[in-house]
């Protein structure tokens, strides 16, 4: 029944890496995001999808990039993983309006040694 | 440029008692404001949403309350519970650009 669901919920591995973390939502929402939330719980945007289209791209390193199969779904991509990129991270999803405001996931603990 | 501020950073306060947690934002042209709850290790729980034409929302022992001409939401708990405890944070959603900022959030601990 979970509304947004992300996998995996910890992911510990090495630098230089490439991870993926999954978001899928089962609201019908239009709009999805992937936010951070860096060790100060300070919650940033990343990126947002409505409709396949990247409609918000934040100033954040070309190695991450958000894949969207279909509105149900928006993948986070990392390559090369680095040593600050350790975080948490959040999917969430919103209608296209936001005028019932946002649902989050529940998050991914990133942990780069 | 939004900021969104969360004062006070932590808070402990006694089983029982009414509290209010503080949102202050410096650019009024909001869609809406937003109320959630963290618990740690956990993901964000919406609260209350209200929009910018509201002034306050209610839900069983929760208010949230806007005020844009001042730039100020606050968001009130009644009789407070120890499951109450976490972190509770506030987002506004852009008119501008859609962007939603969030603050840094209120620790709220409450003592049994």
């Amino acid at each position: 029944d979970t509304a947004v669901s992300q996998t995996p919920k910890y992911l510990v591995t090495q630098m230089g890496n490439d991870k993926s973390i999954k978001c899928e939502q089962n609201l019908g929402h239009d709009t999805m995001y992937w936010y951070k939330q860096d060790s100060k719980k300070f919650l940033k945007i990343m990126f947002s999808y409505n409709n396949k289209e990247l409609i918000i791209n934040e100033t954040v390193p070309n190695r991450f990039s958000p894949k969207s199969p279909d509105k149900a779904h928006l993948n986070l991509h990392i390559n090369s993983l680095e040593l600050g990129d350790s975080a948490v991270y959040f999917c969430a999803s919103s209608q296209l309006d936001r005028a019932g405001g946002y649902t989050f996931g529940s998050g991914t603990r990133l942990t780069v040694v | 440029k939004q900021e969104v501020t969360q004062i006070p950073a932590a808070l402990s306060v006694p089983e029982g008692e009414n509290l209010v947690l503080n949102c202050s934002f410096t650019d009024s042209a909001i869609y809406n404001l937003q109320w959630f709850r963290q618990d740690p290790g956990k993901g964000l729980t919406s609260l209350l949403l209200i929009q910018s034409s509201q002034r306050e929302q209610t839900s069983g022992r929760l208010n949230a309350s806007l005020d844009k001409s001042s730039g100020r939401s606050t968001l009130y708990i009644a009789a407070s519970q120890p499951g109450d405890s976490a972190t509770y944070l506030c987002a506004a959603l852009m008119n501008r650009d859609d962007k939603i900022i969030f603050g840094k959030g209120t620790r709220l601990h409450i003592l049994p």
